[in-house]
């Protein structure tokens, strides 16, 4: 059975970066995109955009284009989310999902906050 | 980009009746060469991350109850709960996944 499973909780000041991981195991990696949703308090879900493990290749949503960065690391099977230039309105927590098709597994989510 | 709207916002109902969720979405998520709906349905309730429930949007998903179908074509999508279940209470949402950027609908609150 496949399983996702994030890194913990963050707390940042505005205007810093942060690094979300995520490590995949229980199904061949190279052959599943991985997306980023985030969740803002009592708010609905927001596609951030995916990465590929086959080529590295990504596509963010326009929204995010000029602050987000998604990598991985194959040995570990493992995807990153990088977000910079943090504001207030970037608390939330962050999920990744497996791509197929549809998202049939979700990470656990990790709880960001941007405060200062 | 695809617009997914979810009717009602929140919906109240009894134990063992019958409650239903519409999604529109604001084009079509036919895909031609399966022939199949692009369209998803995800129960997330609190502190938990989405689960899949249903797929191609009619499809349960492995271990799904079978009282949760899903049902529609084209642009108008509804998710059905044949008979409410206290564990039922979460919020619902609607995804297409036909084109990108990936939407979701804003969700829907069911309670009892």
């Amino acid at each position: 059975q496949g399983q996702l499973v994030q890194s913990g909780a963050e707390v940042k000041k505005p205007g810093s970066s942060v690094r979300v991981s995520c490590k995949a195991s229980g199904f061949p990696f190279a052959e599943y995109r991985i997306h980023w949703v985030r969740q803002a308090p009592g708010q609905g879900l927001e596609w951030m955009g995916w990465i590929s493990p086959n080529d590295g290749g990504t596509n963010y949503a326009q929204k995010f284009q000029d602050r987000v960065t998604m990598t991985l690391d194959t040995s570990i099977t493992t995807v990153y989310l990088d977000l910079n230039r943090l504001i207030s309105d970037d608390t939330a927590i962050y999920y990744c999902a497996r791509e197929n098709w549809f998202f049939d597994y979700w990470g656990q989510g990790t709880p960001v906050t941007a405060s200062s | 980009d695809i617009v997914m709207t979810q009717s009602p916002d929140s919906l109240a109902v009894s134990l063992g009746e019958r409650a239903t969720i519409s999604c529109k979405s604001s084009q079509s998520v036919l895909y031609a060469p399966n022939n199949k709906n692009l369209l998803a349905w995800y129960q997330q309730k609190p502190g938990q991350p989405p689960k899949l429930l249903i797929y191609w949007a009619s499809t349960r998903y492995s271990g799904v109850p079978d009282r949760f179908s899903g049902s529609g074509s084209g642009t108008d999508f509804s998710l059905t709960i044949s008979s409410l279940q206290a564990e039922d209470v979460a919020v619902y949402y609607c995804q297409q996944y036909y084109d990108f950027p990936r939407a979701f609908g804003q969700g829907t609150k069911v309670e009892i």
